[in-house]
C-alpha cells in the first residue's frame, strides 16, 4: 500500500524550531518529487515547499523562505522540514504530499498521495 | 498571477447536479486538479489532468477547463459528497510555485 506518515508534529514557543519527517512506502521513493503543504485551523491549504527526487532542486512559498527547510534522504524513504524561527501564523497540520506532472495539451500537475498530517501548534 | 479563486460555498440538492469553478490566469496553462476533504481528514485527488479520476473515485465526478476557468462536476450528488472541494495548480509565472484555491464548502441538502 502506498503510504506517507508524517511526525514530528508539537507545541512549541514562538522563535522555536521542530523538525516534521514523512515515512513513505510502499513505492520508490527516490523516483518521486515531494511536497509540503499545510492548512491553519479553519483554513485552506497553503503550499510550503517542493523538493525534487534527487534533492537538488527546492521551492518554498514566500511565508517560510529563510525559516524552513526541506530535505530527503532516498536511503531511508524519508522526507523532513526543519522549521526555524517560528511564528504563530505558521500553526497548521503539516502534509506530506508526493508530487505528479505531465503534459496533455495543457499542462497538468497534482499530488496524488498525501500523509494524515503531523499538528504544529507555536504559542507561548 | 498566482491566485485561484473560488466561491466559497455551493449547495446542491441530493441527486442533482453541481458545479465547482476555479478562476485564474495560471488554468490558461494547467489543467487544475481537484482535491476533496471532509473534517479531520486530509485531502483526497478527485481529478487530475483533463479529466482523470484516480483509482476508487466515483465517475458522478468529472473536470472541465475553459481558458482561464476550470470547473468540477458532481453528476448526482450523494450525501458523502458534502466535503471542501479545493482546485490547484502550479504557478504559470515560471517560479515553480504552487498554489491553492481557497477552496469551497459544498452542502448536500
Amino acid at each position: 500500500e502506498v503510504q506517507l506518515v508524517e511526525s514530528g508534529g508539537g507545541l512549541v514557543q514562538p522563535g522555536g524550531s521542530l523538525r516534521l519527517s514523512c515515512a513513505a512506502s510502499g513505492f520508490t521513493f527516490s523516483s518521486y518529487e515531494m511536497n509540503w503543504v499545510r492548512q491553519a485551523p479553519g483554513k485552506g491549504l497553503e503550499w510550503v515547499s517542493y523538493i525534487s527526487s534527487s534533492g537538488s532542486t527546492i521551492y518554498y512559498a514566500d511565508s517560510v523562505k529563510g525559516r524552513f527547510t526541506i530535505s530527503r534522504d532516498n536511503a531511508k524513504n524519508s522526507l523532513y522540514l526543519q522549521m526555524n524561527s517560528l511564528r504563530a501564523e505558521d500553526t497548521a497540520v503539516y502534509y506530506c504530499a508526493r508530487d505528479r506532472d505531465g503534459y496533455d495539451q495543457l499542462y497538468y500537475y497534482y499530488m496524488d498521495v498525501w500523509g494524515k498530517g503531523t499538528t504544529v501548534t507555536v504559542s507561548s | 498571477s498566482s491566485e485561484l479563486t473560488q466561491d466559497p460555498a455551493v449547495s446542491v440538492a441530493l441527486g442533482q447536479t453541481v458545479r465547482i469553478t476555479c478562476q485564474g490566469d495560471s488554468l490558461r496553462s494547467y489543467y487544475a486538479s481537484w482535491y476533496q476533504q471532509k473534517p479531520g481528514q486530509a485531502p483526497v485527488l478527485v481529478i487530475y489532468g483533463k479529466n482523470n479520476r484516480p483509482s476508487g473515485i466515483p465517475d458522478r465526478f468529472s473536470g472541465s477547463s475553459s481558458g482561464n476557468t476550470a470547473s468540477l462536476t458532481i453528476t448526482g450528488a450523494q450525501a458523502e459528497d458534502e466535503a471542501d472541494y479545493y482546485c490547484n495548480s502550479r504557478d504559470s509565472s515560471g517560479n515553480h510555485n504552487v498554489v491553492f484555491g481557497g477552496g469551497t464548502k459544498l452542502t448536500v441538502l
